[in-house]
């Protein structure tokens, strides 16, 4: 068990489609992170937020949308998304913005068609 | 030419073998992570450390901050073994981490 939910666990959407991610984590933590892992690739951090606050946008393009409404949850917005951004997207959190150990959710697998 | 670097990129062996895989960083690092990701996408942390080395289980992870260099060292390995293990560094200028592409070990029984 990790302490960090994420849902859907699996999405296919179209092109035109508006969709969000939705993840939740239950440690107590200040600290929430959006991932995105492409087939073959490292990690690619997207998102940061500590206390509700986003403190890393990392050239994300516009059509994704975080929202973090407080501390425990926190939102990925889709919206005219292409098929390159097919890929597994994990939410992480940790105590604060320190080096610390992080939790991962077990990700959303998104298809784009 | 990524900052982490991982090898091998696979890694097949018979269960019961003694298994290496290594980790090598460029940039100055406060702490490196050694992570686990099982089929179907879940991450796990399995050890933190910023200098010498750490056991767990049948899991020991070295790390020489000289070399730039940490090894993740499996023993007695078993087919539940079997995943991809990712290294990332935490680098002193910032809070983010920086993740290799990671090692998919198949331990056949």
């Amino acid at each position: 068990e990790t302490g960090v939910t994420q849902t859907p666990r699996h999405l296919v959407m179209g092109m035109t489609n508006k969709k969000s991610l939705k993840c939740e984590q239950h440690l107590g933590h200040n600290a929430m992170y959006w991932y995105k892992q492409s087939a073959k690739k490292p990690l690619e951090l997207m998102f940061v937020y500590s206390l509700e606050e986003r403190v890393e946008n990392n050239s994300v393009p516009s059509r994704f949308s975080p929202e973090c409404p407080n501390s425990s949850h926190l939102f990925l917005h889709l919206h005219t998304l292409q098929p390159e951004d097919s890929a597994l997207y994990l939410c992480a959190s940790s105590p604060s913005l320190a080096q610390e150990t992080q939790y991962f959710g077990p990700g959303t697998r998104l298809l784009v068609l | 030419k990524n900052e982490v670097e991982q090898s091998p990129q696979n890694l097949t062996a018979q269960e019961g073998e003694f298994i290496t895989i290594n980790c090598s960083y460029s940039v100055g690092i406060s702490a490196l992570h050694w992570l686990q990701q099982h089929p179907g996408g879940g991450i796990v942390s399995l050890f933190m450390l910023s200098s010498g080395k750490k056991k767990h289980g049948r899991l020991i992870a070295t790390i020489n901050i000289q070399e730039k260099h940490s090894s993740l060292h499996i023993t007695a390995s078993h087919p539940r073994d079997s995943a991809v293990y990712i290294c990332a560094v935490g680098e002193t200028s910032g809070s983010r981490l920086t993740f290799g592409e990671g090692t998919q070990l198949t331990v056949n029984p």
